[in-house]
């Protein structure tokens, strides 16, 4: 099974600051992956999918991008309401995996 | 606009069954594309991929839950159902079910996202 690693586990920033979150993959993998965005006490919310797409509704300041094995998450002008966990998560065959999460505290 | 709920039991014993209904609406699962999937967390953890009901009653499972995991439409139209045997405190978390919608990836596989999930039901299991 294909596993994933992100990286920082957890980070603090600044308001206005931009924020990068790197998931890697054991393997190449294809552009079937997404990030979430957890709130405390919340379901996860999709944010990207097939790598790069923004999901309806997600704020422009949101983007994914990333091929092979190295998928970024940025988050351009972090804002309050981007605290929260975010998740990447790949799709391979009809099974799913996810990373095992990054905290970002403001 | 779509939803969904989980209902089940909150609470269970070793060795017991746990049975969940995902109740929604907004889609229809007989639409091409579409899916429900069956997700878990634990406290502190990443979600856990557990089950997929595509829409053309296709089934896929976690290996390394499949021995124990059924995924079934319900009685209605707009429920889907899952089932897991033998429970064990492992297997307390929240669990969740979410809406899936098909697209190609850039190697052109069928692939899957999860887009709108519902709020989760608590299942603890401790005897």
């Amino acid at each position: 099974a294909i596993q994933l690693t992100q990286s920082p586990s957890s980070l603090s920033a600044s308001v206005g600051d931009r924020v990068t979150i790197t998931c890697r993959a054991s393997q190449g993998i294809s552009s079937a992956f997404a990030w979430f965005q957890q709130k405390p006490g919340k379901p996860p919310q999709l944010l990207i999918y097939d790598a790069s797409t923004l999901e309806s509704g997600v704020p422009s300041r949101f983007s994914g991008s990333g091929t092979g094995t190295d998928f970024t998450l940025t988050i351009d002008s972090l804002q309050p309401e981007d605290l929260a966990t975010y998740y990447c998560q790949h799709f391979d065959t009809y099974l799913s995996s996810f990373g095992q999460g990054t905290r970002v505290d403001i | 606009q779509i939803t969904l709920r989980e209902s089940g039991p909150t609470q269970l014993k070793p060795t017991q069954t746990l049975t969940l209904t995902c109740t929604f609406s907004g889609f229809s699962l007989t639409t091409g594309g579409v899916g429900v999937v069956w997700l878990r967390q634990s406290p502190g953890k990443a979600p856990e991929w557990l089950a997929h009901l595509y829409w053309n009653e296709d089934e896929r499972y976690s290996p390394s839950l499949e021995s124990r995991l059924t995924v079934t439409t319900g009685t209605s139209k707009n429920q889907v159902v899952l089932t897991l045997t033998n429970v064990d405190p492992v297997d307390t978390a929240t669990y969740y079910c979410a809406h899936s919608f098909d697209y190609y990836d850039n190697r052109g596989y069928l692939s899957s996202a999860f887009d709108v999930w519902g709020q989760g039901t608590v299942v603890t299991v401790s005897s």
